[in-house]
């Protein structure tokens, strides 16, 4: 059982297009963290998130974590070639010592 | 440079070798992580140490897996009697133990076993 699901799995689309992916959980987070990583190397931060109801920009991306800390969403405006790669949801469980990650959504945008 | 770093990038070896791989973390940081990936698939946890004491392993960590933080500084993962399907990323992280416990991660080692 996936303590952490994220949607879509795979996306495809054209440069200039909007999306957003999602991170679901049962369970409520003490933090959330977005990262993206790119083939052969390891997750890069994007941003972290601690209170419920968030809402953080990064340049064209906007994370939103969920009033109740059990999920985010993260949405890309005007996607570019460049943001394609795997973002990775993960955060820390109820206070808990474990770091629980997401299995990730594989995003390619087509220039 | 003063991020997570490991060493090496890549490595390739036959079943039955043993490999062992360093991670140096983020300096002020006192908590350590391993993670496996493989393809297609989120990192997985295997094992973390806060400061020298190693403080949670996971199933997936088998007898032939050991991990070493000795001045709780830099660890070692060391994977003995190697077999394919120990083929993946491995993935170190650091971490305050303090505020939202944001992990930060070196560039993997990744291992093909033959």
């Amino acid at each position: 059982t996936q303590l952490l699901e994220q949607s879509p799995q795979f996306l495809s689309i054209q440069e200039g297009e909007n999306l957003t992916v999602y991170c679901n959980s049962s369970s409520v987070f003490s933090s959330l963290q977005w990262y993206r990583q790119e083939p052969g190397e390891g997750p890069v931060l994007l941003v972290t998130v601690v209170t419920g109801g968030e809402v953080k920009k990064l340049k064209r991306l906007t994370f939103q974590f969920g009033d109740a800390r059990k999920d985010s969403s993260l949405h890309i405006t005007a996607a570019q070639p460049g943001d394609t790669g795997l973002y990775l949801c993960a955060g820390v469980i109820n206070y808990g010592q474990n770091f629980v990650f997401g299995p990730g959504t594989r995003l390619s945008v087509l220039p | 440079d003063t991020g997570v770093s490991q060493d090496p990038r890549h490595k390739i070896t036959k079943r039955g070798q043993n490999v062992t791989f360093r991670c140096d973390p983020i300096s002020e940081h006192n908590r350590l992580y391993w993670y496996r990936q493989t393809l297609g698939q989120g990192p997985e946890f295997l094992t973390y140490f806060q400061n020298e004491a190693q403080l949670e392993k996971s199933r997936l960590l088998s007898d032939r897996f050991s991990a070493e933080r000795p001045k709780g500084s830099f660890s070692t993962l060391e994977i003995q009697r190697t077999e394919q399907g120990d083929s993946a990323m491995y993935l170190c992280a650091s971490s305050l133990d303090s505020g939202s416990g944001t992990q930060y991660f070196g560039p993997g080692t990744r291992l093909l076993v033959l």
